[in-house]
C-alpha cells in the first residue's frame, strides 16, 4: 500500500541552526500538510499546501517557517532559525484530489533542538 | 470498557472484551470525521471516517457512530486484541482543509 515517507527519523540541532525535515507524499495526491506534535499531547495543524502555494497557514507557523514542493515528488519543510521549543514530532500528510477521503500520514521526524 | 469525554485518557479493557472511545467536537460546520490510530513512534493510522449525512459506520471490528446533535462521536472496537493498545484521536475535518484533532485517548489491552 503506498504511504507517505519522512526523512530523517530524528534530527538533533543546535538552537538557532536552519533544518529541513522532508517528505514524500503519496505520488497520486494533490494536497500536501504538515502538522506537529510535542511530547504527550495532540497532534497540531501547522499548514496545508495545493497547487504550489499555502492555502491555510496556523498561529505556529511564523515567518521562521516556510514549505516547499522542490520538484514532482518532495515536499519540505524549513525552520530558518530554531527554538527550543520547536523541538516536537513532525508530521507529513497528504490526501489525494477527492476531497470525501482522508489525509494519510508519515510516520514523522522527532526534532530535538539542544 | 467505555470512557466519557476527554476527562478519561486512558481507558484500560480486558483482551476480548469490546471497548468504545468517546470525543466530543467542536465545529457544528464539520462535516467529516475521521478517527486516527497511532502507535509509538508511528504516525496517525487511518482507521475509519464517517461523513455528517451518516449516524453510524462499520468497518473491520470497528463502528464510528456520529450525534450531530450533541457534537458527540464514538468508534467501537470489538473483541479488543493486544494489538488495539495504542492511541486513539479523532479529527474533524470542517471545509476538507486541516484537520483538528482531540486529545487523545490511550486504550490498553490486558492480556
Amino acid at each position: 500500500e503506498p504511504e507517505v515517507t519522512q526523512t530523517p527519523s530524528h534530527q538533533v540541532t543546535q538552537m538557532g541552526q536552519e533544518v529541513i525535515l522532508r517528505c514524500v507524499p503519496i505520488s497520486n495526491h494533490l494536497y500536501f500538510y504538515w502538522y506537529r506534535q510535542i511530547l504527550g499531547q495532540k497532534v497540531e495543524f501547522l499548514v496545508s499546501f495545493y497547487n504550489n502555494e499555502i492555502s491555510e497557514k496556523s498561529e505556529i507557523f511564523d515567518d521562521q517557517f516556510s514549505v516547499e514542493r522542490p520538484d514532482g515528488s518532495n515536499f519540505t519543510l524549513k525552520i530558518r532559525s530554531t527554538k527550543l521549543e520547536d523541538s516536537a514530532m513532525y508530521f507529513c500528510a497528504s490526501r489525494e484530489q477527492n476531497s470525501n477521503q482522508p489525509q494519510h500520514f508519515g510516520d514523522g521526524t522527532r526534532l530535538s533542538i539542544l | 470498557g467505555e470512557n466519557v469525554g476527554l476527562h478519561l485518557p486512558t481507558l484500560s479493557v480486558q483482551e476480548g472484551d469490546n471497548s468504545i472511545i468517546n470525543c466530543a467536537y467542536s465545529n457544528s460546520a464539520s462535516d467529516y470525521f475521521i478517527w486516527y490510530k497511532q502507535e509509538s513512534g508511528k504516525g496517525p493510522q487511518f482507521i475509519i471516517d464517517i461523513r455528517s449525512n451518516m449516524d453510524k459506520r462499520q468497518g473491520q471490528r470497528v463502528t464510528v457512530l456520529l450525534n450531530k446533535t450533541v457534537k458527540h462521536l464514538s468508534l467501537q472496537i470489538a473483541a479488543t486484541q493486544p494489538g488495539d493498545s495504542a492511541v486513539y484521536f479523532c479529527a474533524e475535518n470542517p471545509l476538507r482543509g486541516k484537520l483538528i484533532f482531540g486529545q487523545g485517548t490511550t486504550l490498553q489491552v490486558k492480556p
